[in-house]
C-alpha cells in the first residue's frame, strides 16, 4: 500500500519563476493538505482540498494556489517566487473527519536562488 | 484560536535514559492533540493522538503522552531512549467539530548520546 508520494524531491528555482509541486495521496484518502516547513520551524498550513475544492486556507498570499484532480491527487503552484519561499513543502492526506490524523509525504525541498 | 508551545528546542539524553518532551497547548475548546516525529529528509510520522478518550495515550515505538487539562499539557515520554529515537518531534493541536487543520509547534530536536 503506497503512502503519500510527492514529486520532485528537490527543486532549484530563481526569483520570479513559477513552480508546480505534485502529490499523490495514500490509497483511500480523499483529503489533501499542503504545508510549508521553513528550516528549524514546524509545518505551516497552506490549504486543504476536498472534492476538488479548496476547503480551507492558511495565511498565505494568492501567489500560492492549488488544484485537486478527480483521482484525489493534487498540485501546489507558487508564482513569482521569492527567496523566502525556500522551504520543505509537505503534502498530507487523510480520510474525511475532524479527528483523522494526516499521513505525510517526504516533501519537496524547494530552493530559491 | 489554538496554539502549541514546545519547551526546549533541543533535548539531550543518554541512551537508556528517560525521554521527556514538553508540550503546552492553548485552545478555547477541548482539543485534539497529536505528536509527530520527523527523521532527516523525511515527512512527519504520527506517534500518537488524543481525541478525548483515555487521558494516557500509548503510541508507537514505546512512546506515550498524558493529557492534563489542569496544566494544559500533553508531554511526550519514553522510559528508555534508543539511538534510533534521535529526530525532530512536533506537538500539534486541532479543534474538534470542524475541518481537521492542526497547528504545529516549532519542534524539539531529540539528541541521544551513546
Amino acid at each position: 500500500d503506497a503512502g503519500v508520494t510527492q514529486s520532485p524531491t528537490h527543486l532549484i528555482k530563481t526569483r520570479g519563476q513559477q513552480v508546480t509541486l505534485r502529490c499523490s495521496p495514500k490509497s483511500g484518502h480523499d483529503t489533501v493538505s499542503w504545508y510549508q516547513q521553513a528550516l528549524g520551524q514546524g509545518p505551516q498550513f497552506i490549504f486543504q482540498y476536498y472534492e476538488e475544492e479548496e476547503r480551507q486556507r492558511g495565511n498565505f498570499p494568492d501567489r500560492f494556489s492549488g488544484h485537486q484532480f478527480p483521482n484525489y491527487s493534487s498540485e501546489l503552484n507558487v508564482n513569482a517566487l521569492l527567496l523566502g519561499d525556500s522551504a520543505l513543502y509537505l503534502c498530507a492526506s487523510s480520510l474525511p473527519g475532524d479527528n483523522q490524523p494526516q499521513h505525510f509525504g517526504d516533501g519537496t525541498r524547494l530552493s530559491i536562488l | 484560536a489554538q496554539s502549541v508551545t514546545q519547551l526546549g528546542s533541543h533535548v539531550s539524553v543518554s541512551e537508556g535514559a528517560l525521554v521527556l518532551l514538553r508540550c503546552n497547548y492553548s485552545s478555547s475548546v477541548p482539543p485534539y492533540l497529536f505528536w509527530y516525529v520527523q527523521y532527516p529528509n523525511q515527512g512527519l510520522q504520527l506517534l500518537l493522538k488524543y481525541t478525548s478518550a483515555a487521558t494516557l495515550v500509548k503510541g508507537i515505538n514505546g512512546f506515550e503522552a498524558e493529557f492534563k487539562k489542569s496544566e494544559t499539557s500533553f508531554h511526550l515520554t519514553k522510559p528508555s531512549a534508543h539511538m534510533s529515537d534521535a529526530a525532530e518531534y512536533f506537538c500539534a493541536v486541532s479543534r474538534p467539530g470542524g475541518s481537521y487543520i492542526p497547528t504545529f509547534g516549532r519542534g524539539t530536536s531529540l539528541i541521544v548520546h551513546p
